[in-house]
This record gives structure tokens, C-alpha cells and sequence, in this order.
């Protein structure tokens, strides 16, 4: 069974940094890609950020481009969000998704909340 | 603004059909893979259709997918309860060398 399982999240103030971590399970973690997807309280679902299988392409959306960087550790099975220069609309919660090209995401952790505010 | 545009809720009695369209430009939905996202509420979202029209293990054959041009749609047949959510539509879009989702789709079931 594929799990994906996210941490690291939490209250923050502006300015401040913070790091996520997703710890996948039930599949061969180092054959696909993996993406970052956030949703801000009551608001739709907006990409983050994508990592191929061997961090050889690396995405990020215009409005954390320069802030946030994605990375990953296929011997530990693990994805990872570094989040800098926390803004007030970044608070959201953060998915982990497993993806299959650029095309779909198709497991999806359970997400973990950031809240930035002073 | 999104990059992709969805109508903001459709609405139906139980047992008809919806459909949901998603409209977006050659550089998105007309050249790429386009993928449904069902989000019932409280949860995480999860994948109805990707490839278009192509349905993972476990979804019904109630929902269906189509795309033409740079249009696609999601039908849902048999509604029933069950399928009060919100549906996203997505696809990676080349010029931007972004994934961009739709703002959503709030089904509600009369």
C-alpha cells in the first residue's frame, strides 16, 4: 500500500523558515517523481514544486521560486520542502504527492498545516 | 487568476448526471495530459481521472473524462451523496513549465 506521510509542519512567524519532510512507504520510492502541492485555508489547490526520480529536473512555482527548495533522498525514501522567507500567504497545507511524469499526481499524504503569523 | 477555468458549482438531483468543464489554451490542456482531482470534505484530495479519460483502480465508471481541444470535462452519471466534493481539473502547462490546477468545481447533490 503506497503511504506518503508528511511532517515538519507548524506555526511560524513572517520571515521565518521551516522544513518539511514526507516519508513514503509500498512502492520503489527512487522511479518517480515527486511533487509539493499546498491549499490555503478555504482556497483551491496550488502546485508548489517538483523533483524528478533522480533530482535531475527541479520545478518550482513563481510564487516561491527563489524561497523554497525541494530535494529528496532516495536511500531514505524521503521528500523534503525547505521553506525560507515565510510570507503570510504562504500559510496552507502542504500534500505530498507521488507523480507520474508531469502529467498526474496519484497518492496523496494526508498534509501537513503551516501557519504563518506573528 | 487561474490558468485553467472552471465553473464555480453545478448542481443535480440524485441519480442524474453532471458535467464540469475546464477550459485552458494550447499551452496547457491543448497539448498536455489533463487530470481530475475529487476532493470530499475534510480529506485530501484524490485522483479520479488522469490522461484525459483514463480511470484509476477503484473509480467507478460513473465518472468519466473527455478532452477536446483545449477543453476538457468531467461527467459524473448515477449521482449519488457520496459525490458532494470539490473537483479540480490540472495539467502541466509548457510555457509556464508549471502544473496549473483549476479554482474548482463545488458539486452538490439536491
Amino acid at each position: 500500500e503506497v503511504q506518503l506521510v508528511e511532517s515538519g509542519g507548524g506555526l511560524v512567524k513572517p520571515g521565518g523558515s521551516l522544513r518539511l519532510s514526507c516519508a513514503a512507504s509500498g512502492f520503489t520510492f527512487s522511479n518517480y517523481n515527486m511533487n509539493w502541492v499546498r491549499q490555503a485555508p478555504g482556497k483551491g489547490l496550488e502546485w508548489v514544486s517538483s523533483i524528478s526520480s533522480s533530482s535531475s529536473y527541479i520545478y518550482y512555482a513563481d510564487s516561491v521560486k527563489g524561497r523554497f527548495t525541494i530535494s529528496r533522498d532516495n536511500a531514505k525514501n524521503s521528500l523534503y520542502l525547505q521553506m525560507d522567507s515565510l510570507r503570510a500567504e504562504d500559510t496552507a497545507v502542504y500534500y505530498c504527492t507521488r507523480g507520474y511524469s508531469s502529467s498526474f499526481f496519484d497518492f496523496w499524504g494526508q498534509g501537513t498545516l503551516v501557519t504563518v503569523s506573528s | 487568476q487561474s490558468v485553467l477555468t472552471q465553473p464555480p458549482s453545478v448542481s443535480a438531483a440524485p441519480g442524474q448526471k453532471v458535467t464540469i468543464s475546464c477550459s485552458g489554451s494550447s499551452s496547457n490542456i491543448g497539448n498536455n495530459y489533463v487530470s481530475w482531482y475529487q476532493q470530499l470534505p475534510g480529506t485530501a484530495p484524490k485522483l479520479l481521472i488522469y490522461d484525459n479519460n483514463k480511470r484509476p483502480s477503484g473509480i467507478p465508471d460513473r465518472f468519466s473524462g473527455s478532452k477536446s481541444g483545449t477543453s476538457a470535462t468531467l461527467g459524473i452519471t448515477g449521482l449519488q451523496t457520496g459525490d458532494e466534493a470539490d473537483y479540480y481539473c490540472g495539467a502541466w502547462d509548457s510555457s509556464l513549465s508549471a502544473y496549473v490546477f483549476g479554482p474548482g468545481t463545488k458539486v452538490t447533490v439536491l
